[in-house]
């Protein structure tokens, strides 16, 4: 059964340094979205990506963060310069559309970042 | 801000043990109610997706009902099993936005 990879699984980083996150979402699905859970808390919508641009972010996601398909299969997270509140599990997820309500978005395993 | 709260946090159950659990979310704007199950380590597997008030999905053992009137879901597991044992999420998605808005989970502990 088709399902998203993340890479890494874990990462230290110190803080203010840059990190990227990589997700490969599932072939055929058009919509990509980024989440995270600091620990202890829910899970919460960082951004959505369609056709090449970001189509829907949260208040979280500001000028720090950006988002990338830099070629066919890859997504991804770019944290310029982290901060120890980055904290926190990341998961990628994706949609094959998103208008549908019955849409799933499907979610992969997370890569854990701590800063330090 | 949308409140989506589950309860309860968490719960043990002995092996062959029926229990249930609960999202609320807003009434107004519904679009989707998403069930996920999360066991550690592991991708949030996508257990159902609800849309019509009055939904009941089942999937072996496992069940969901919705009522978005008064803005609850339950989800049924009839006869626990050890395998059962994961964090329980629901997700709730309103009109005219593709992102879903989580609940704070159900941890359920089956004990055999």
């Amino acid at each position: 059964e088709p399902e998203v990879t993340q890479t890494p699984s874990h990462q230290v980083t110190q803080m203010g340094q840059e990190v990227i996150l990589r997700c490969v979402p599932i072939s055929n699905h058009l919509y990509f979205y980024w989440y995270r859970q600091i620990l202890g808390q829910k899970v919460e919508f960082l951004v959505s990506f369609y056709n090449n641009e970001i189509s829907e972010k949260s208040e979280i996601f500001d000028d720090q963060f950006s988002v990338e398909r830099p070629d066919g299969s890859n997504f991804t997270l770019k944290i310029r310069s982290t901060k120890l509140e980055d904290s926190a599990m990341y998961f990628c997820a994706s949609s094959e559309v998103s208008l549908a309500p019955q849409e799933t978005q499907y979610f992969g395993p997370g890569t854990r970042l701590l800063v330090l | 801000i949308l409140n989506v709260e589950q309860s309860p946090q968490s719960l043990h159950v002995q092996e062959g043990d029926s229990t249930n659990f609960t999202c609320s979310f807003p009434s107004s704007n519904f679009y989707a109610l998403h069930w996920y199950r999360w066991e550690t380590a592991k991708s949030p597997e996508a257990l159902f997706v609800m849309t019509l008030n009055g939904d009941e999905k089942k999937k072996g053992r496992i069940s969901a009902t919705l009522n978005t009137k008064e803005g609850y879901s339950y989800l049924y597991i009839k006869g626990s099993q050890p395998e059962d044992s994961a964090t329980y999420l629901c997700a709730f998605r309103s009109g005219g936005y593709q992102k879903v808005t989580f609940g704070t989970g159900t941890k359920l502990q089956v004990i055999p």
